[in-house]
């Protein structure tokens, strides 16, 4: 079974430009998970869908930020404009089962993002 | 104050020793414990899962939770140098969104 990929691994972009990160969950995962780690802090959560709705969005830091779950397949985080605070590895994980009270979480490899 | 501390290290043991990691967290509402487990360039991998407090054992990893201190441990028995990662803590209320520690670098010498 295919883990959680993200692409790209790895985006250089300037100040003031869009870039959009894209996660692919585990085949038949219901719940989809965005996480961020900036440099020195911990993991941090984003937004949770579940299917294509968006669950909790707590996390989101600003309307900079903008999630989107097709179909309730794959998701993509676009960002823009971006600024320099949003460097850093942004994470996806899926789980299993919606309307479960805890299934584990499978993390993706993360997208490593810079912003210059 | 942090809703998780975890202390980042780094620690160095070598092969074979006993090792101790743990957070100390504030919520009280938390009740869902895991230790996750992240190698360089990779996505963290769960490693333990605890819900509410007493211990759970799997092979040479002890998860420990002690809700009445607010304080969770993983012990690591006969410590490996494949043992070398980054320790994260985590917890959550609702099952979902993953509060985190920072990570506790672990470095085993062989």
């Amino acid at each position: 079974e295919a883990g959680v990929t993200q692409f790209p691994s790895h985006s250089v972009i300037e100040k003031g430009q869009t870039v959009t990160l894209r996660c692919d969950p585990i085949s038949g995962h219901d719940n989809l998970y965005w996480y961020r780690r900036v440099m020195g802090k911990e993991i941090k959560f984003l937004l949770h869908f579940v299917k294509e709705s968006k669950q909790d969005e707590s996390g989101m830091p600003n309307n900079r930020f903008l999630a989107e779950r097709t179909g309730g397949t794959y998701s993509t985080l676009k960002v823009q404009p971006a600024e320099l605070e949003d460097s850093g590895v942004y994470f996806c994980a899926s789980s299993r089962w919606a309307g479960v009270t805890y299934n584990e979480q499978f993390f993706g490899p993360g997208t490593r993002l810079t912003v210059l | 104050q942090k809703e998780v501390e975890q202390d980042p290290g780094p620690l160095s043991v070598p092969e074979g020793a006993i090792v101790s990691l743990n957070c100390t967290y504030s919520n009280s509402a938390f009740q869902y414990f895991m230790w996750y487990r992240q190698y360089s360039r990779k996505g963290p991998e769960l490693l333990m899962y605890t819900y509410s407090s007493g211990n759970k054992e799997d092979g040479r990893f002890t998860a420990q939770v002690d809700k009445s201190s607010k304080y969770i441990s993983l012990f690591i028995r006969d410590s490996q140098p494949s043992d070398s990662a980054t320790y994260l803590c985590a917890m959550t209320s609702t099952g979902t969104a993953l509060i985190f520690g920072k990570g506790t670098t672990l470095s085993v010498s062989s």
